[in-house]
């Protein structure tokens, strides 16, 4: 099957500073990928639409700001938490569309990388 | 705007035994997916089983299943001869039909512990 690697899968950091993650599709193009938040047994929370080549599109509540969303290619999208505080430590998960499969429901999910803000 | 609703936070069954787990949805649309994902501890994310809305069998693989409702907007997953490995987190999910992108929508989470 399709194959969405994220990285790093587990990061560190102090509070203040900026914290980027990616989001690959290995073996496909992905037009469009999603970043959701989780806590601690809780469910996914739908963070932003990444669209390669256009700005992404935030679902309500989402600070732009603070998550800066760039896809920069049809394989690779990443999320950058700026000046991270200790609220923000949570589990972020990227997934990925084939290209040309919007509709379809077919949607791969990277593994996912826990984010620790000190 | 599109919900999914799962009404158990936890479920527990003993191993080789059949468990249910209940979904309810809401949606205006008459073409759409339905999902099961299982997310066990290591976290990532894997689909157990789709549905779609159009088909009125429900869909089978191995040992899980479906029931749906379509009317009744209920999408209830059986688990039979359930093992240890199925213990995880399972979350429902919705997704349109057609839509521009499969962007999922997000049941509130079961978790399934397996009893040996």
């Amino acid at each position: 099957g399709a194959v969405v690697s994220q990285h790093p899968s587990r990061v560190i950091c102090k509070s203040g500073t900026s914290v980027k993650i990616e989001c690959r599709s290995l073996d496909f193009q992905a037009t469009t990928m999603f970043w959701y938040r989780q806590f601690p047994k809780k469910s996914l929370m739908l963070m932003a639409t990444s669209n390669e080549g256009s700005k992404a599109t935030y679902e309500q509540g989402v600070e732009k700001d603070k998550f800066l969303i760039n896809h920069a290619s049809l394989t690779l999208s990443t999320l950058t938490v700026t000046s991270a505080h200790p609220e923000d430590s949570s589990f972020y998960i990227c997934s990925a569309e084939p290209s040309g499969r919007g509709g379809t429901g077919e949607l791969f999910f990277g593994e996912g990388s826990r984010l620790t803000v000190l | 705007a599109q919900t999914v609703t799962q009404s158990q936070p936890e479920m527990s069954v003993q191993e080789a035994e059949t468990v249910t787990l209940s979904c309810t949805y809401d949606t205006s649309e008459s073409d759409y997916y339905l999902f099961w994902y299982k997310q066990p501890p290591s976290r990532q994310m894997i689909l157990v089983i789709r549905q779609e809305a159009y088909k009125q069998q429900n869909a089978t693989e191995n040992r899980f299943s479906v029931n749906f409702q379509k009317a009744a907007k209920s999408f209830s997953l059986k688990i039979s001869d359930s093992q240890l490995g199925d213990a995880a987190m399972y979350f429902c999910a919705y997704s349109l039909y057609g839509g521009a992108t499969n962007k999922l929508i997000f049941g509130t989470g079961t978790l399934l512990a397996v009893q040996p």
